[in-house]
């Protein structure tokens, strides 16, 4: 079954940069757009950035924009999100998630737990 | 940006009744929107796909509607595992925007 797990996350003060990673399993990786989604604490569900299937596209929030880097390694079944000058306002629940696909693309249909990025 | 409203923000309702959620869009979306569901503690689970399409899984009493700029979810009949907080999504227009949620809880 579909698995993406994130890591990276943690506590990092205003200013400075982290770097999330989801690694995927149980659908080829290399046929899908992955996206970051996050969620403040208590607050609804904001999507960041959305890399393409081949690496060729990328999109982003206009709140990330410039500050954020989504990437991906088809070697590795892995997406990233490098986050440079973080400020409060980036606390959230990182969530990867996997592009629905084939004809219904920029929809979600799977789900990491999240990983959690303290901005303080 | 496409803004989606949602509305209420708060919807109280026993078991076994019929809930209709509300989205909105600042404008129209075509038949590109979407809704989720997410439990406390859970990760946001994906009901609906292009108004009207359920995911695989998705129980018959979960229904979309709608088109342009007003959406509906109806759920015929309320279960206990239903009362969960309800986003919509869109993918219309870059960049993609969720709605501010609908919370379903107990009466």
């Amino acid at each position: 079954q579909v698995q993406l797990v994130e890591s990276g996350g943690g506590v990092v003060q205003p200013g400075r940069s982290l770097r999330l990673s989801c690694t995927a399993s149980g659908f080829t990786f290399s046929n899908y757009g992955m996206h970051w989604v996050r969620q403040a604490p208590g607050k609804g569900l904001e999507w960041v950035a959305i890399i393409s299937y081949d690496g060729t596209s990328r999109y982003y929030a206009d709140s990330v924009k410039g500050r954020f880097t989504i990437s991906r390694d088809s070697s590795k079944n892995t997406v990233y999100l490098q986050m440079d000058s973080l400020g409060g306002e980036d606390t959230a629940l990182y969530y990867c998630a996997k592009d629905f696909g084939s004809g219904r693309s920029n929809y979600f249909d799977h789900w990491g737990q999240g990983t959690l990025v303290t901005v303080s | 940006e496409i803004v989606l409203t949602q509305s209420p923000a708060t919807l109280s309702l026993s078991p076994g009744e019929r809930a209709t959620l509300s989205c909105r869009a600042s404008q129209t979306v075509s038949n590109y929107l979407a809704w989720y569901q997410q439990k406390p503690g859970q990760t946001p689970r994906l009901l609906i796909y292009d108004v009207s399409n359920r995911a695989t899984g998705i129980p018959a009493r979960f229904s979309g509607s709608g088109s342009g700029t007003d959406f509906t979810l109806t759920i015929s009949s309320l279960e206990p595992e239903d009362f969960a907080v309800y986003y919509c999504q869109q993918r219309s227009n870059w960049p993609l925007t969720f709605g501010g949620g609908t919370k379903v809880e107990i009466k």
